[in-house]
C-alpha cells in the first residue's frame, strides 16, 4: 500500500538552512505537499509540487522532487525560531482526493 | 472571512457517551475530510465526503459516524464503540484542483 516516511526530528541553529526529507511509495502520485503544524493548531499548507516538476521555489522555501527515487525534500533558508514546528509531507492518490501523510518531522530551531 | 471552523476546541467525553464534533466551511468546497492525529503519528483518514449526501469510510472509520446534509457542514460523531477516542481531530476541505485546507482542530479527551 501507499506509505510516506519522514525522520522524526531535526535540530538547526537559527540562520542556518534546514532540509526536511520525505520518501513515498506511490509512483502515480499527482501532487506532493508540505504542511506545517504549530503546537495545538491545524495544518497550514506551505507549498506543493506537481509530480512532473523537479523543483519549486517560494521565498525561503525550496522543494526538490526526485521521482526516480521517490524522494521529496523541503529546504528552509535562513531558518528562524518561528519556523519551529512539525512539518508533514503528504502525497495525493491518483484519481482520488485523498492524501497519505508522513509521521511528521519536528523541527527545533535554537539561537 | 473565509475558512474552516471546528468547534469546540476542547471536548471531554464520559465513558459510554457519544459526542459530535462540528466542522463548517464557507469556502464553497465540495470535498470535506476528517482526520485523527495521535502523538508521533501522521494523520489518519476517518471519513471523507466528495459531495453532499455522500461519504466514504477512510482507513479508521470504526467507532465513528458522519453526515453531509449540507455542503458547508460535515459533523463527526465519536460513538461509544470507539474505545480509544482520545486524540486531536482535524477537519479539512478541498475545492476542485486545489489542495486540502485544514481547520484548527478539536482535542477530545476522556473523563
Amino acid at each position: 500500500g501507499e506509505d510516506v516516511e519522514q525522520s522524526l526530528f531535526l535540530s538547526v541553529r537559527e540562520g542556518d538552512s534546514s532540509v526536511i526529507n520525505c520518501t513515498y511509495t506511490d509512483s502515480s502520485s499527482t501532487y506532493l505537499y508540505w504542511y506545517k503544524q504549530e503546537p495545538g493548531a491545524g495544518l497550514q499548507l506551505l507549498t506543493y509540487i506537481f509530480s512532473n516538476m523537479d523543483m519549486k521555489q517560494d521565498q525561503r522555501l525550496t522543494v526538490l522532487l526526485n521521482k526516480k527515487d521517490k524522494h521529496l525534500s523541503l529546504r528552509i533558508a535562513d531558518t528562524q525560531t518561528g519556523d519551529s514546528a512539525i512539518y508533514f509531507c503528504a502525497e495525493s492518490i491518483e484519481n482520488t482526493d485523498k492524501l497519505i501523510f508522513g509521521t511528521g518531522t519536528r523541527l527545533q530551531v535554537f539561537p | 472571512d473565509g475558512g474552516i471552523t471546528q468547534s469546540p476546541k476542547y471536548l471531554f467525553r464520559k465513558e459510554g457517551q457519544n459526542v459530535t464534533l462540528s466542522c463548517e466551511q464557507n469556502l464553497n468546497h465540495d470535498a470535506m475530510y476528517w482526520y485523527r492525529q495521535d502523538p508521533g503519528q501522521g494523520l489518519r483518514l476517518i471519513y471523507y465526503s466528495q459531495i453532499v449526501n455522500d461519504f466514504q469510510k477512510g482507513d479508521i472509520a470504526e467507532g465513528y459516524s458522519v453526515s453531509r446534509e449540507k455542503k458547508e457542514s460535515f459533523p463527526l460523531t465519536v460513538t461509544s464503540a470507539q474505545k480509544n477516542p482520545t486524540a486531536f481531530y482535524l477537519c479539512a476541505s478541498k475545492g476542485s484542483n486545489q489542495p486540502q485546507h485544514f481547520g484548527d482542530g478539536t482535542r477530545l479527551s476522556i473523563l
